[in-house]
């Protein structure tokens, strides 16, 4: 099972919602990613997850909350977010480790922000 | 810092016909070496990795990619592609080791006409 799994597919929330953008592998990667890509654009990198540690954040806005419950799980909390979030978010994972192999994605969650 | 230039952004090309797409890299260290494609509004898919050892590198659906070292170059090519193949394709660097972070070229967008 090479599969990442994200829910929902679609969200549109306003701008005074809370929303969870959620993430599960079953490969026994220890490293959990979520990028965000807007239209025509590549994707960017927002948090990686090690071991279940923060490990990178790339300097996105509080509103943007990443929790890491186990090594399988990787949610997004979203709050007061703003058009401009619109967008795929993209969750990712790797084995993590010492190990260096690719990354697997999943297949997205298109957010829209109103 | 490392950074990936594709410098087609879209490329056009006959059904059965050879495809070669673009990518230079800048890196620091080994470079480790991808290329995902993206469906619309879809996740990526990864069709081939290089880390090391022989620089022709063979993926999923019939894609190669060469590395050239003294080029800082890691071209994808078909050498005959289906009206299926289009699509966006993003070449990335960086080590996934430790959980580390992808780095992705600006994508090129890939149309098959028939």
């Amino acid at each position: 099972d090479t599969e990442v799994t994200q829910t929902p597919k679609h969200l549109v929330m306003g701008m005074t919602n809370k929303k969870s953008l959620k993430c599960e592998q079953h490969m026994g990667h220890r490293a959990m990613y979520w990028y965000k890509q807007k239209a025509k654009k590549p994707p960017e990198l927002m948090f990686v997850y090690s071991y279940e540690k923060l490990s990178i954040n790339e300097s996105v806005p509080s509103r943007f909350s990443p929790e890491c419950p186990n090594s399988s799980l990787l949610n997004l909390h979203l709050h007061a977010l703003q058009p401009e979030d619109s967008a795929l978010y993209l969750c990712a994972s790797s084995q993590g480790g010492r190990v260096n192999t690719e990354a697997f994605f999943g297949q997205g969650t298109r957010l829209t922000v109103v | 810092a490392q950074s990936v230039t594709q410098p087609d952004i879209h490329i056009t090309v006959s059904e059965g016909a050879s495809l070669e797409l673009r990518c230079n890299y800048s890196y620091g260290a080994t470079p480790y070496l991808f290329w995902y494609v993206q469906s619309p509004g879809q996740g990526l898919q990864l069709l081939l990795k290089y880390f090391s050892g022989d620089t022709l590198v063979q993926g999923i659906k019939g894609f190669e990619a060469e590395f050239k070292r003294s080029q800082s170059s890691f071209n994808l090519r078909k050498p005959s592609v289906h009206w299926s193949d289009a699509a966006e394709y993003f070449c990335a660097v960086g080590p996934m080791e430790y959980g580390n972070k992808l780095v992705f070229g600006a994508g090129t967008i890939l149309r098959v006409k028939s």
